[in-house]
Order: C-alpha cells, then sequence, then structure tokens
C-alpha cells in the first residue's frame, strides 16, 4: 500500500531551465509533506518541507507546491544547475511516521 | 559536531545468518528511527525509539528487533536472513523544526549501512 507516490522515476532538465518534480499522496491525515535529495552512497538529506495548512513555502532557489484537494505535491527548482543532479525523495508525515516516495532521479545538463 | 553516524558502512553476509547494525544519532537527540531503502524504492521505516521505548514499528517480521540504550545510541538486529534483507539500512534522528504548529518533524539520516545477503 504506497501512500506517497512518485510517478516519474526520472527527470532530465538543461542547466538554466525549471526543474518541476511530482508527488501524489493518499492520506488525507498526513500533517507534513518534506522533500529530500540523495546522492550515491550518502543517506537523504533533508531540503524543504510544507504543513498541511499552507500551499507553498519557498526557500531560495526551491518552493514547494501543495494542493490538498488533489492530494498532490510538487517541487521547483529555479534555475536548476548541475550540482542538483541526484534522487529526489518525497516523504509525508502523519504523527511523526514517515511515509517515502520511490524517488524521482534528476539529471541537470550543463 | 557529529550527524548521525552509522557502522557498518558495507557488509556482507549469507543466507540464514544474523547482522547488527549500530546507530548514534545527533548529539542530544533522544529519537532515532531505522529505515529500510531497497534498491530503486524510497526509504521503508522499520521502527522508531524515543528514550529507550519503542514508539512505533513498520510493517517487518519479527526477525527485525532494534533497542535503544541509555546514551540514545541504538541497534538494529536482523535475524534469518534472507535475500531480501538486501538493502540500504538508515538510522535517522528525528529533530523538530521551527514552533508551534508551524514546527515540522525533519528526520537527519546518517550515510546508511548497505547491507547484502548472498
Amino acid at each position: 500500500d504506497q501512500q506517497v507516490k512518485q510517478n516519474s522515476p526520472s527527470l532530465s532538465v538543461q542547466e538554466g531551465r525549471i526543474s518541476i518534480l511530482n508527488c501524489d499522496y493518499t492520506n488525507s491525515m498526513f500533517d507534513y509533506f518534506l522533500w529530500y535529495k540523495k546522492y550515491p552512497a550518502e543517506g537523504p538529506t533533508f531540503l524543504i518541507s510544507i504543513s498541511s495548512i499552507k500551499d507553498k513555502n519557498e526557500d531560495g532557489r526551491f518552493t514547494v507546491f501543495l494542493n490538498k484537494s488533489a492530494k498532490h505535491l510538487s517541487l521547483h527548482i529555479v534555475p536548476s544547475q548541475p550540482g542538483d543532479s541526484a534522487v529526489y525523495f518525497c516523504a509525508a508525515s502523519d504523527r511523526g511516521q514517515f511515509y517515502f516516495g520511490t524517488g524521482t532521479s534528476l539529471t541537470v545538463i550543463p | 559536531d557529529a550527524g548521525v553516524t552509522q557502522s557498518p558502512t558495507h557488509l556482507i553476509k549469507t543466507r540464514g545468518q544474523h547482522v547488527t547494525l549500530r546507530c548514534s544519532p545527533i548529539s542530544g537527540h533522544k529519537s532515532v528511527s531505522w529505515y529500510q531503502q531497497v534498491l530503486g524504492q524510497g526509504p521503508q521505516f522499520i521502527f522508531q525509539y524515543y528514550e529507550k521505548e519503542e514508539r512505533g514499528r513498520g510493517n517487518f517480521p519479527d526477525r527485525f528487533s532494534a533497542r535503544q540504550f541509555p546514551n540514545y545510541s541504538s541497534e538494529l538486529n536482523v535475524n534469518a536472513l534472507l535475500l531480501g534483507d538486501s538493502a540500504l539500512y538508515l538510522c535517522a534522528s528525528n529533530l523538530r523544526q521551527g514552533s508551534g504548529v508551524s514546527g515540522a518533524n525533519v528526520l537527519t539520516f546518517g550515510a546508511g549501512s548497505r547491507l547484502t545477503v548472498l
């Protein structure tokens, strides 16, 4: 039972353009949503979060949008940089327990 | 300030053996969570411990067990290893960011222990 889904296993974007990573969820009880970035041979690193009572949170080049009615969230990276190439995981928390999507591998082409 | 540290980084076992993985959370953090990440999948929740007590358990068989020590470090034990237990095992400290209702619980992960079962 996959409560958090990332339907795009991979994404390629030109340097300087916008990267949009998408995530869908099924549990309406989730209170926070988070994005993690993972490089090979490292653990996932926290990137940005959003409360379920918000619809947008911005941190520098990274913006997360939440559409509760559609149970959908997205991560926008503008402008994309080669160093952003990594696997991105969407996660959601329900009373402190976290559920992760399967990840989207982002490649930013110089 | 050391982050979350895990050991060993890599290990190889054979089917039926037992394995113990170790984790030290961020200094002062009392909560530790364990996750299993199989290749091509996202991390799956195994256990959460807080102040040495189990606070949550994911959908894993009884072959998986864990404990937390007085210094808040933790061990994950897996008995009777199966080929399907091959995975990256991640340990995380749970830190609350921000304050009040706007504070999010954020997991800070270690680099993981890569287990290969042959």
